[in-house]
């Protein structure tokens, strides 16, 4: 069954300190991996992708890891700040056009 | 650029009563799609369409219709509004069949209440 699990559910962290989510998938065939940041109220909106061959890739203080054979992925947040605060949702292409959804992470970010 | 643009906002039906979502996008994106959120679950795909004149349906179509008649414009139709429809409503566009790396563009959202 093609799956998208997510991990916490959610966060509550300090301002400045750093976190990482993670995103577990049995998706396959895999063609990528994308993670969107939902604001409250608003659409989601695309922070990076990863494809099979990639293993890192930063966004600024975002910095995305792909491991294709444990099927694992996560995303840190570096120094975070108070506009982090949104739900961060793992995306997971199959094959050429099917998208399978996590269901997010809710990260608070506390002054 | 207003990338993709949703009315209403919110909308708040009684059972049985049909409204219309509307969805616009100002990109030339051929792919257009609608999704549902709810709690706890991850988004599901709607119906969508990958030009003028092509719909197919997602993983949740029952009690939806959808007409693709312009590039730029995706509506989405409630038939007979039921309590289980109640939940928010995301358009989104992509400028090729989500092939590749082709990102989706979402629109803000349009949150439905029906009692």
């Amino acid at each position: 069954k093609n799956q998208v699990e997510q991990s916490p559910q959610s966060l509550i962290i300090l301002e400045g300190k750093n976190c990482t989510l993670q995103c577990n998938y049995t998706v396959s065939p895999f063609s990528n991996l994308r993670w969107y940041k939902q604001d409250t109220g608003r659409g989601p909106v695309s922070l990076t992708i990863m494809t099979f061959s990639e293993n890192t890739k930063s966004n600024g203080r975002y910095t995305a890891t792909l491991d294709a054979d444990t099927k694992q992925s996560s995303l840190h947040i570096t120094a975070s700040q108070l506009s982090d605060s949104a739900s961060y949702i793992c995306v997971v292409k199959r094959g050429a056009n099917n998208l399978f959804f996590g269901t997010g992470t809710r990260l608070t970010v506390i002054p | 650029n207003a990338g993709v643009t949703q009315t209403p906002k919110f909308q708040v039906l009684k059972t049985g009563q049909s409204m219309t979502l509307q969805c616009a996008q100002d990109m030339n994106h051929e792919y257009m799609s609608w999704y549902r959120q709810d709690p706890g679950m991850g988004l599901r795909l709607i119906h969508y369409s990958v030009g003028a004149g092509i719909t197919d349906q997602g993983e949740v179509p029952n009690g939806y219709n959808v007409s693709r008649s312009t590039t730029e414009d995706f509506p989405l139709r409630l038939l007979s509004a039921a309590p289980s429809q109640t939940s928010v409503y995301f358009c989104a566009s992509s400028s090729g069949r989500l092939s590749g790396a082709n990102v989706l563009t979402f629109g803000a959202g349009s949150r439905l209440t029906v009692l």
